[in-house]
Order: C-alpha cells, then sequence, then structure tokens
C-alpha cells in the first residue's frame, strides 16, 4: 500500500529557532502534498497545498514567511518553522496524493513542541 | 467559520451494538465526503467514501450514508467492536474528490465498551 512517512514525529526546540519537517512518499510518487495542523482536541486545519516544482499555496490566515514549504522532488515535501513559538506547537500533518490514483494517504504526524 | 461540523464530541456505545456518527457541511459546493479514524500522536486512516452522486456506501462493517438536501452524512458501523474506539472525522472535498484539498469536521470520540 501506499506509505507516508514524517520525520521526525516529535521535536522539541527553543523559541526563536527553526525547525523542519520532512514528508515523503515512500514508495509512489506524488506531484501534490497537504499539510495540516492539529491542535489538542480540535480539528485538522489545511495549512498549505505543495505542488512539486512551484510555490506552495497557502490557507487564509497562514503565514508564508513563517510557515516555509518545499517540494522539491515528487516524493519529499518540507515544512520549516521559522522562528517557532510556543503557540507554534502543535500536530503537524502531511498527506500525498498519488500521481496513479489520485488518492490522498496521509502521514503518521510530526508533534512540535516549542519551549 | 466551521463549514464541516460533527456535533457530538463524544459517543459510547456497547459492544455488538450499532454506531452512528453524524456530520453536516454547510458549502453546496462539496461534492465528497470521506471518513477518517485517528489515534493520538498518529495521521488519520481512511476508512470510506462518498461521492455526492449516490446516497450510500457500503464497505464490511462500515456504511456512509449522503442526505444532500439537509446536507447531512452519517457512519454507521455494525457491530461495533472495542478495536473501533477512536476519533472518527468526517471530511468534504470540492471539485477533485479525495486528491484535493479536505476541509475536516471537529471529530467525534467513539467508545465501544464491552
Amino acid at each position: 500500500g501506499a506509505v507516508v512517512s514524517q520525520h521526525p514525529s516529535w521535536v522539541i526546540c527553543k523559541s526563536g529557532t527553526s525547525v523542519k519537517i520532512e514528508c515523503r512518499s515512500l514508495d509512489f510518487q506524488a506531484t501534490t502534498m497537504f499539510w495540516y495542523r492539529q491542535f489538542p482536541k480540535q480539528s485538522l486545519m489545511l495549512m498549505a497545498t505543495s505542488n512539486e516544482g512551484s510555490k506552495a499555496t497557502y490557507e487564509q490566515g497562514v503565514e508564508k514567511d513563517k510557515f516555509l514549504i518545499n517540494h522539491a522532488s515528487l516524493t519529499l515535501s518540507t515544512l520549516t518553522v521559522t522562528s517557532a513559538h510556543p503557540e507554534d506547537s502543535s500536530f503537524y500533518i502531511c498527506s500525498a496524493v498519488q500521481t496513479d490514483d489520485y488518492e490522498q494517504y496521509f502521514g503518521p504526524g510530526t508533534r512540535l513542541t516549542v519551549t | 467559520d466551521q463549514q464541516v461540523k460533527q456535533n457530538s464530541p463524544s459517543l459510547s456505545v456497547q459492544e455488538g451494538r450499532i454506531s452512528i456518527l453524524n456530520c453536516d457541511y454547510t458549502n453546496s459546493m462539496f461534492d465528497y465526503f470521506l471518513w477518517y479514524k485517528k489515534y493520538p500522536a498518529e495521521g488519520p486512516t481512511f476508512l470510506i467514501s462518498i461521492s455526492s452522486i449516490k446516497d450510500k456506501n457500503e464497505d464490511g462493517r462500515f456504511t456512509v450514508f449522503l442526505n444532500k438536501s439537509a446536507k447531512h452524512l452519517s457512519l454507521h458501523i455494525v457491530p461495533s467492536q472495542p478495536g473501533d474506539s477512536a476519533v472518527y472525522f468526517c471530511a468534504a472535498s470540492a471539485y477533485g474528490g479525495t486528491a484535493s484539498k479536505l476541509t475536516f469536521g471537529t471529530g467525534t470520540r467513539l467508545q465501544v465498551t464491552l
């Protein structure tokens, strides 16, 4: 089956630093990847749509300069949280759309804690 | 503006009984609906979906019903099993099925008791 991985699964960083989260489609190519964020006991909120080789499209209210997204290959998208603050602490989940069947597969998520 | 709502934050059902999870939406452009199961600190796992051209889709113990006029869908799980205990999210997309961006509901925590 189609597998999406995220790395790291859990990261703690200090306020003001940047942290990069990787999303990989392990056994398929994905021209489109999505980044979601989930706060405790809340819904998953779409942050941005990432298309291979082009700039990401951000949802309203998401700061593109703070959440840098790069989709440099058909199997890898990265989300960099720049100058992280405690309010950025959340669970970040990516998903990838398989080019062949247009199904969306989710990664296991990354828990970010900013101290 | 929460376009997809799950009004019951939690539901407790006895093993063997039917679990019914409900979801309402407001955006008329949504034409594809999905249900996901999720455990804490894990990504969502796809369960079942339905296109707006249908009113029912069944897969094993899971059945999804769609009432477009009421903008309402429901997930039936029968018989419910302890392993079904998790948080269930409904999600909706417009113009592209599962390949397009999803709008998630607020989730319902299902607990199946022995």
